[in-house]
């Protein structure tokens, strides 16, 4: 899998755009960009994944550059719920297979 | 409808004692994957059990670990002879498989202490 970076931690205003990013420049041709988060004391739960569009649902959008080399997650309209560790990870095909996480980016959203 | 389950939500047991970890998957989904998370650090797979399929072990981390999966749903991840070392949360999930893209769907977790 090739390595992802991202920062440990970021703020946002509820009601405002939260816009992660993600570094994975190693990615190669045909692995996928997925985004998990994790919210206190929970399992991990799937947000987005693209290939090389940009993606949207109804949880977040998923930019990701022409490179490849970097993506971004966005949701919105940021909720306090939204207040999680937020997890970007790339992996070849389309069935997931076992999981690993690196330390991911803590989203704190304030009122 | 029901989601992953797993049982108990929370262990304390002493170093060198056996535990038993239980995880209900969602019916019907045929994939069943068992990680750990240990305080701060991310998720590191342990075992994936797909259908009637040899277990993929790569990820346990001695043969203190082992896992089991009886009748195609139901799993348990047994550590024997615990460690200080092996406190974390266990988290299972399960999807469906096929071709195309499947969620892994996450349970609530077991918090395992080892004192």
């Amino acid at each position: 899998d090739a390595k992802t970076t991202q920062p440990p931690s970021m703020d946002c205003a509820e009601g405002r755009a939260a816009n992660l990013p993600c570094n994975h420049s190693t990615i190669s041709g045909n692995e996928y960009v997925y985004w998990y988060r994790q919210i206190h004391s929970q399992g991990p739960q799937y947000i987005i994944h693209g290939l090389k569009n940009n993606e949207t649902n109804e949880m977040a959008s998923l930019i990701i550059t022409e490179d490849r080399k970097s993506s971004t997650l966005i949701l919105p309209h940021a909720t306090l719920r939204d207040t999680a560790v937020y997890y970007c990870r790339v992996d070849r095909g389309s069935t997931l297979g076992r999981l690993y996480f690196g330390r991911g980016t803590q989203l704190t959203v304030w009122p | 409808g029901a989601g992953v389950s797993q049982s108990p939500s929370n262990k304390v047991t002493e170093k060198g004692k056996d535990v038993e970890l239980r995880c209900d998957p969602i019916s019907g989904h045929t994939a069943l994957y068992w990680y750990r998370q240990s305080l701060g650090q991310g998720l590191e797979f342990l075992i994936y059990f797909q259908g009637n399929s040899a277990p993929d072990k790569s990820g346990l981390p001695s043969d203190r670990f082992s896992a089991e999966r009886t009748g195609g749903s139901v799993s348990t991840l047994t550590i024997q002879r615990t460690q200080q070392e092996d406190s974390a949360v266990y988290l299972c999930a399960s999807s469906s498989t096929g071709t195309g893209f499947y969620e892994q769907y996450f349970g609530p977790g077991t918090r395992l202490t080892v004192t």
